[in-house]
């Protein structure tokens, strides 16, 4: 049963940079069927799509963050990390890990971290 | 805003049928076959429980069923339970550059 598991701090100051890691267990981050992403949710707001990676490095960002998002994989820890600069208030959301197979589709979830950008 | 679009809200009786709608554009749900439907209970993670249209995973009652017709996806939940309260989100491949897009969700209630 492939599991995911996000990590970082809960807080983070405005204009400062986010750093969370999502840890895979289970299963290989390596598989090639698979690229693992990173999704947000802001507070009574619908899901946003904020990258993916695949596990050679080859990277997709969400249009709108890209100036500000980097994603990278860990083959050796089997995770991955999530990078996203000049945090604002609103950045404040549930921030989820997922793997995503054959396109969009995200057939596993980690259980979410909430973020809140505040000094 | 998000780049689908979904009513904010549906509602049924339990045994009911509620179909829930998902308007994209011919850039995304209109030219690929990769939607997917989510179901979110308060507080916990999204599960999936459409992809590619109209296959359901493993697990996923046959209660839930999916279709597209040109740029507009639905979802439709038959026999309506309880347990079926929840937000429903769906997505769909949007090409390359912006693979991933997503609905603003739509809270579904069991009256």
């Amino acid at each position: 049963q492939l599991q995911l598991q996000e990590s970082g701090p809960g807080l983070v100051k405005p204009s400062e940079t986010l750093s969370l890691t999502c840890t895979v267990s289970g299963g290989s981050i390596s598989s090639s069927n698979s690229h693992w992403g990173w999704n947000r949710q802001a507070p009574g707001k619908g899901l946003e799509w904020i990258g993916s990676i695949y596990y050679t490095g080859s990277t997709y960002y969400n249009s709108s963050l890209t100036s500000r998002v980097a994603i990278s994989v860990d083959t050796s820890k089997n995770q991955f990390s999530l990078s996203l600069s000049s945090m604002t208030a609103a950045d404040t959301a549930v921030y989820f890990c997922a793997r995503y197979i054959t396109g969009s589709i995200a057939d596993s979830w980690g259980q979410g971290i909430l973020v809140t950008v505040s000094s | 805003q998000s780049a689908l679009t979904q009513p904010p809200s549906a509602s049924g009786s339990p045994g009911q049928s509620v179909t829930i709608s998902c308007t994209g554009t011919s850039s995304d749900i209109g030219a690929y076959n990769y939607v997917s439907w989510y179901q979110q209970h308060p507080g916990k993670a999204p599960k999936l429980m459409i992809y590619e249209v109209t296959k359901r995973p493993s697990g996923v009652p046959d209660r839930f069923s999916g279709s597209k017709s040109g740029n507009t996806a639905s979802l439709t939940v038959s026999g309506l339970q309880a347990e079926d309260e929840a937000d429903y989100h769906c997505s769909s491949f949007s090409g390359s550059s912006n693979p991933v897009v997503f609905g603003g969700g739509t809270k579904l209630t069991v009256l």
